[in-house]
C-alpha cells in the first residue's frame, strides 16, 4: 500500500524567510503533484512533475522530485503572508491512464509578518 | 478559465436518506473523480470513471456508492443511505490527460448527516 508522508504537519515561520516541505512516499513513480488548499475551500494544482530530477518553479515557489529517494521537497522562499495555507503532495503510482491520485496528510503553513 | 462546478455546496440530510452530489466536469476532460476530505484530514480517493465507466474504485466506495454520467456533462456520486461517518467534504475533479493525470478539483460539496 502506498504510504505518503508530508513533514512538517505545521509550519509556521515569519516573512522574508525560507523554508522547505518534504514528501516521501513508499512505491516508485515519478508523478507527483502539490496542491494548495485555502480554510474551507478547494485545492488548487500548484505543480506537475513527471520525471525524476524534474523542477518548477512559480512565483516564491519551487518543487522538486528525486525519485530514486522517492522525495520530493516544496521550498518556499522569502515567505509571504499570502503564502499561508495548506499544501498538499499527491502521488500517481498507477499503471493505467487516470489513475487515483494518493496524498499526503498535508502541511499546514502560516506565515507571520 | 475553464472550471470544475459542484452543487450542493452545502447538503444536510438524516442519516438513512440517499443523496446525490452533482459535478459538471471542464468540457474537454475526459477522466472523472470523486475524493471525499473528512474534516481536518487528508484528501482520500473514491472513485475514477472514464469511457463511461468505473476504472478504479477504493475500499471506501462500497455498494452505497453509486456514480453516474447521466448525460454529456454531469458528473454524479449517489450515497444510498447515508451514514454518521459519510459526513465530509466531496469533491469532484477531472483532467483531460490519463497520461500527465493534472486533476482539476472543483469547489466541493459539504455533506452534513445528523
Amino acid at each position: 500500500e502506498l504510504k505518503v508522508e508530508q513533514n512538517p504537519l505545521f509550519l509556521s515561520m515569519q516573512e522574508g524567510k525560507n523554508y522547505t516541505i518534504y514528501c516521501n512516499y513508499s512505491t516508485t513513480s515519478d508523478r507527483l503533484y502539490w496542491y494548495r488548499q485555502d480554510p474551507g475551500k478547494s485545492l488548487e494544482s500548484l505543480f506537475v512533475l513527471l520525471s525524476n530530477g524534474a523542477v518548477k518553479q512559480e512565483g516564491r515557489l519551487m518543487a522538486s522530485l528525486d525519485t530514486k529517494a522517492r522525495l520530493s521537497t516544496l521550498h518556499i522562499t522569502a515567505a509571504v503572508h499570502d503564502l499561508s495555507a495548506t499544501y498538499f503532495c499527491a502521488v500517481d503510482i498507477g499503471e493505467t491512464s487516470g489513475s487515483r491520485l494518493t496524498f499526503g496528510e498535508g502541511t499546514q503553513l502560516t506565515v507571520n509578518p | 478559465e475553464p472550471e470544475v462546478t459542484q452543487t450542493p455546496s452545502h447538503q444536510v440530510t438524516q442519516m438513512g436518506q440517499e443523496v446525490i452530489l452533482r459535478c459538471v466536469p471542464i468540457s474537454n476532460h475526459l477522466y472523472f473523480y470523486w475524493y471525499r476530505q473528512i474534516l481536518g484530514q487528508k484528501v482520500e480517493f473514491l472513485v475514477s470513471f472514464y469511457n463511461n465507466e468505473i476504472s478504479e474504485k477504493s475500499e471506501i466506495f462500497d455498494d452505497q456508492f453509486s456514480v453516474e454520467r447521466p448525460d454529456g456533462s454531469n458528473f454524479t456520486l449517489k450515497i444510498r443511505s447515508t451514514k454518521l461517518e459519510d459526513s465530509a467534504m466531496y469533491f469532484c475533479a477531472s483532467s483531460e490527460s490519463g497520461v500527465i493525470n493534472e486533476q482539476f478539483f472543483g469547489p466541493g460539496t459539504r455533506l452534513t448527516v445528523l
